[in-house]
């Protein structure tokens, strides 16, 4: 089956970069979407297909990829910006896959 | 204001039937294709399955083929999840979302706040 893999965390002090990947398992890669979840909150679309940013999400968000990975960069950081963040993308049958998810952590 | 707004949850035992509602307001509901995607206590979002604007194509995670079942009444703005034969591994908030087949995103951009089902003897 497809996966995605994300790492489990990132730690960042207020204003430095994170980077959070995620790693399709399989070509072709299909375009990923980054979801941020906060707390008691459901998910919110902070990037699609790989590198938009949706309207209303800060431009210190951006994304990036290179082969089977995507990249997610908060530069910048806040401590607003400390949420748990999901990559998602689509396998060969056309059903949906989301990472695991990674926590980002603001010093 | 869009809106998808979930009901139905609740405590059922194993073995049991849960039919899951959606309302959506705010845009024009069948222009949209619709997802029901869950997520486990203090796990990631899970994709459940997926609708067509006209209901005629319909997706579901492979695990859950056979015992959920989605469906849409485009006259009354509303999406459907009737999820039989319940376990214990189904128990998730469970999340209407649209998916953008309209714009530019091609995303789920709409997220409802979600409905718990519990499945506990």
């Amino acid at each position: 089956s497809y996966e995605l893999t994300q790492p489990p965390s990132v730690s960042v002090s207020p204003g430095q970069t994170a980077r959070i990947t995620c790693s399709a398992d399989a070509m072709p890669k299909q375009y990923a979407f980054w979801y941020q979840q906060k707390p008691g909150q459901a998910p919110v679309l902070v990037m699609y297909k790989d590198t938009e940013r949706p309207s209303g999400i800060p431009e210190r968000f951006s994304g990036s990829g290179s082969g089977t990975t995507v990249t997610l960069t908060i530069s910048g950081v806040q401590a607003e910006d400390e949420a748990d963040y999901y990559c998602q993308s689509v396998d060969s049958g056309g059903f949906w896959v989301f990472g695991g998810g990674t926590k980002l952590t603001v010093l | 204001e869009v809106r998808l707004v979930e009901s139905g949850g609740g405590l059922v035992k194993p073995g049991g039937s849960l039919r899951l509602s959606c309302e959506a307001s705010g845009f024009i509901f069948s222009s949209y294709s619709m997802n029901w995607v869950r997520q486990a206590p203090g796990q990631g979002p899970e994709w459940v399955s997926s609708i067509s604007r006209s209901g005629r194509t319909i997706n579901y995670a492979e695990s859950l083929k056979g015992r959920f079942f989605i469906s849409r009444d485009n006259s009354m703005n509303s999406l459907f999840l009737e999820m039989n034969i319940l376990r214990a591994e189904d128990t998730a908030l469970y999340y209407c979302v649209r998916k953008d087949v309209v714009g530019a995103t091609d995303a789920f951009d709409v997220w409802g706040p979600g409905t718990m089902v519990t499945v506990s003897s």
